[in-house]
């Protein structure tokens, strides 16, 4: 299989304890994006690197968010001092984007983390 | 800006009719737009595309969606639905004038196929 692959799928958490996820994107992909989807609702983009630049962050991106990608392949979400509103399923997505073509983005099964 | 409107929270359809799911977009350059499909506790899986060319755009599972720029619409149809499309539909629209790619989706449609 070669799509995105998100790991963990569930993560379960006392609040203020810190997490980390991780995505493993498409592997001819140049960008990676997060999302953060809650129940009911559509994704809201995070953020989203092209190789290991973090190109732009959305304001959801709070102080207690920090993603890397260090060698331009997979990336880390970590989310520190968790609170109850952090519960949702976090997505990632990869796409190859070049000038010749626009590629759709092609999203993981996510990471589902729940705050107790 | 940019945003996405889906006026409808469910659509009902009994299996072998035509299903139309409702999208409107606004965005301030052009408009790339987009379906996604997604399954219980899953991603959301690509179905099809409108960046340039053709207003009707084909895509995957027989899915095909209609691109009206005077309405900015861009509604999801099938000719024949079937019960194994019952699931969360998303619109998404990113500006095509920006470099960015942040892709806005719309708050969902839960399609509903009854046999």
């Amino acid at each position: 299989d070669t799509g995105v692959s998100q790991n963990p799928r569930h993560k379960i958490t006392k609040r203020g304890q810190n997490v980390t996820f991780r995505c493993d994107p498409i592997s001819e992909h140049n960008r990676l994006y997060w999302y953060r989807q809650t129940l009911g609702q559509g994704p809201e983009f995070l953020t989203y690197f092209q190789n290991e630049a973090q190109l732009e962050k959305s304001r959801l991106l709070s102080d207690r968010f920090s993603a890397e990608r260090p060698k331009g392949s997979f990336s880390t979400l970590e989310i520190q001092r968790t609170e109850q509103g952090d519960s949702a399923m976090y997505l990632c997505a990869s796409s190859s984007v070049n000038l010749v073509s626009n590629q759709p983005q092609h999203f993981g099964d996510g990471t589902r983390l729940s705050i107790l | 800006a940019q945003s996405v409107a889906q006026p409808e929270d469910q659509v009902n359809v009994a299996e072998g009719n035509p299903l139309t799911v409702k999208c409107t977009y606004s965005v301030s350059g052009n408009p790339y737009l987009f379906w996604y499909v997604q399954y219980p506790n899953r991603g959301l899986q690509f179905l099809l595309k409108y960046i340039t060319g053709d207003n009707l755009v084909k895509g995957s599972y027989g899915f095909e969606a209609e691109f009206n720029k005077s309405q900015t619409s861009f509604h999801l149809k099938k000719p024949s639905a079937l019960v194994s499309d019952s699931a969360l539909y998303f619109c998404a629209v990113r500006d095509g004038s920006n470099a960015g790619n942040m892709l806005t989706f719309g708050g969902g449609t839960r399609l509903m196929v009854k046999p």
